[in-house]
């Protein structure tokens, strides 16, 4: 398996675009993280799913932010309008429930 | 959230061992003990999990005090690629597998 792909590695946009970041978990995984880095504020969880359903998204720090898992196999973290304070790496983990989690490369936003 | 405690930094030397502490006193009978390191500029890595027992694999040892309020990540060799910020984190089981990252100890390793 290829691990956990992200897509992509680095993004540079203007403020007020919409940037979607995308994630293909390891097949077979049934939970799937997206988390964001800061030096500030470290990694911080924005959402998890399990069985492609959205457990807690109360990481999401706006209603800008914005997650889907259409099927077990892909998901995007959609930010509308971005914003330069969402400068950050995202990752995407996934795992079993309970199991190990495997993260993704991470994307690199910059929000100009 | 059920939280850990770590120290903020550690220094160790090449090829020794190196014991890296988490205290966990609110963890709940499900909860596993997960391990994660992150080296710079990469994503973080799994290192090992367990739940009751003891655990060992290729990267490491996982030593887990009795009552669960503590638990140790052992280092057999420490090597100049052990460098990083390891993050002791509980996998809490009543919130769906919850994962939730905090500070993490830096470890330095000196030739």
């Amino acid at each position: 398996d290829a691990g956990v792909i992200q897509s992509p590695r680095h993004e540079v946009t203007e403020m007020g675009q919409e940037v979607t970041l995308r994630c293909k978990p390891i097949s077979g995984h049934n939970s799937l993280f997206w988390y964001r880095q800061t030096m500030m504020r470290g990694l911080e969880l924005l959402i998890y799913f399990n069985n492609n359903v959205p457990i807690d998204d109360s990481g999401m720090p706006e209603d800008r932010f914005s997650a889907k898992m259409p099927n077990a196999s892909f998901s995007t973290l959609k930010i509308q309008p971005s914003e330069p304070r969402d400068s950050a790496v995202y990752f995407c983990a996934s795992s079993l429930i309970q199991g190990a989690a495997f993260f993704g490369q991470g994307t690199r936003l910059t929000v100009v | 959230d059920a939280k850990t405690t770590q120290p903020n930094s550690m220094e160790s030397n090449e090829e020794e061992p190196v014991h890296l502490p988490c205290n966990h006193s609110t963890i709940s009978g499900t909860d596993y003990i997960h391990w994660y390191r992150q080296l710079p500029s990469q994503g973080p890595e799994y290192v090992i999990h367990g739940l009751t027992s003891n655990v060992n694999n290729r990267m490491a040892s996982l030593a887990i005090a009795e009552d669960r309020k503590s638990s140790t990540l052992i280092l057999h060799r420490a090597t100049l690629r052990d460098a990083a910020v390891y993050y002791c984190i509980l996998r809490l089981n009543n919130q769906g597998g919850k994962l939730i990252f905090g500070q993490g100890t830096e470890l330095s390793v000196k030739p």
